[in-house]
């Protein structure tokens, strides 16, 4: 089955500086999901991503889908200590067409520590 | 637009007991997700609604989980017989048919069988 492999597993780093995380895949994924959790709650989508080369920012965020559509990575800009969290990278399980299930496959996720 | 939401937030239960978690989508959104997250893990899926009808199940999902949907509103999961193997995360998501945009995760039911 299709599975996601994140690294690094964690990181610590000090307020202010940028944080480079990705996602590797077996598998194609014709979508991307970063999603980001805080402790005791359900994962919060940060950024979707469509189409293979496509780079997308949100705020201090940026991601981009691999053109070879077998990996995507997470860029954090100028980190907060609100950044503190597991960030996940997540793909849809889809049909031979490429169509979504709807149905996601999450990696093992990365956690952040930003020390002030 | 409240978000999905589910209940309780939290369980404990003693081994060999069972347990119902809801979870209310939103309410527009007529597929309904359960996912379990053990500690490390991402979430993992279980199974899945188009309004009532459960379209997959996980082979996760043993025979002591069931889940309904029977409006296609509100959805159960129900663990039987619970085992200390079942404490985890219980996540509910919804969306509007397949697609990913709007798709949303609730808070979770903690579950810890002691």
């Amino acid at each position: 089955g299709q599975q996601l492999n994140q690294s690094p597993q964690s990181m610590f780093i000090q307020e202010g500086e940028d944080v480079s995380m990705n996602c590797t895949s077996s598998s194609i994924f014709n979508t991307w999901l970063w999603y980001k959790q805080d402790p005791g709650e359900g994962p919060v989508l940060l950024i979707a991503l469509y189409k293979a080369g496509e780079l997308t920012s949100n705020g201090r965020l940026t991601a981009q889908f691999g053109i070879t559509r077998k990996d995507s990575f997470l860029n954090i800009s100028a980190s907060i200590p609100s950044d503190v969290g597991i960030y996940f990278c997540a793909g849809p399980k889809t049909n031979a067409g490429g169509t979504s299930y709807g149905k996601l496959t999450f990696g093992q996720g990365t956690i952040l520590t930003v020390h002030p | 637009d409240t978000g999905v939401s589910q209940d309780p937030r939290h369980k404990i239960t003693k081994r060999g007991q069972n347990v119902t978690f809801r979870c209310d989508p939103i309410s527009e959104h007529n597929r309904l997700y359960w996912y379990r997250q053990t500690l490390g893990q991402g979430p993992e899926f279980l199974t899945y609604f188009q309004n009532e009808a459960q379209l997959e199940k996980s082979r996760l999902l043993s025979d002591r989980f069931s889940a309904e949907r029977p409006k296609g509103s509100f959805s159960t999961l129900e663990i039987q017989r619970t085992e200390q193997g079942d404490s985890a995360m219980y996540l509910c998501a919804s969306s509007l048919g397949p697609q990913l945009y709007g798709y949303t995760f609730g808070s979770g039911t903690r579950l810890t069988v002691v």
